[in-house]
């Protein structure tokens, strides 16, 4: 089955810096990347996603890369704000009914 | 609209106790997971509905996990007899359809306590 790794588990950034996370899968036939962030006591909402046929796709602040060679994925969080602070999760997913699988979470703590 | 409903928020129970987590989807939406995050661990998946089949369940721990969705709407996460390792956060996800580009939105989840 799928196996992602994200790095780092911990993140301190000031605010107004950048903050990468980094993730790689297993499964080559994953082709769909979800990004999650959950605040404290929060639920995990969808704030990104990007799908294999796209290397790089962005939103505002926010923007995720995709190395299909490689088998990785990176989340790009530039101009940090204290409401950034969260625990960011990636994942993948391939296609039909295989579930999405988890990261095991950066915790970003953007410093004012 | 109403988003996914998840309660308790939080139970505690003592070991050998029997917990039922309960999960509201989204109105319409065929497709009902479960996940547990285990203090510092991933999010882990446990199985996923579609309507009221099990699709895939190869994420249950073990048989003392029991999980339904009767009528393809509500479901519900029976724990028994519960363990100290079964503490974590469950969170339940829905999505309307099944497809590799869909993401799931999420329950705001229930913390269970195994003491």
């Amino acid at each position: 089955g799928e196996n992602v790794e994200q790095h780092p588990s911990t993140l301190s950034v000031q605010e107004g810096d950048s903050a990468v996370i980094k993730c790689t899968y297993s499964d080559s036939a994953s082709n769909y990347f979800p990004w999650y962030k959950q605040e404290l006591g929060k639920r995990p909402q969808l704030i990104i996603d990007i799908r294999s046929n796209v290397g790089e796709k962005k939103d505002q602040r926010i923007a995720v890369t995709l190395n299909k060679t490689a088998k990785h994925f990176s989340l790009h969080i530039t101009e940090t704000q204290p409401e950034d602070s969260a625990v960011y999760f990636c994942a993948a997913k391939s296609g039909g009914y295989q579930k999405v699988t988890f990261g095991t979470g950066t915790k970003l703590q953007v410093i004012p | 609209e109403a988003g996914v409903t998840q309660f308790p928020s939080h139970s505690v129970i003592e070991k050998g106790q029997t917990v039922t987590l309960r999960c509201d989807p989204i109105s319409g939406h065929d497709n009902l997971y479960w996940y547990r995050r285990v203090m510092g661990k991933e999010i882990k998946f446990l199985l996923h509905f579609v309507k009221e089949s099990k699709q895939d369940e190869s994420g249950m721990p073990n048989n003392r996990f029991l999980a339904e969705r009767t009528g393809g709407t509500y479901s519900t996460l029976k724990v028994q007899p519960a363990e100290l390792e079964d503490s974590g956060v469950y969170f339940c996800a829905s999505s309307q359809m099944t497809g590799a580009s869909v993401g799931y939105t999420f329950g705001s989840g229930t913390r269970l306590t195994v003491v």
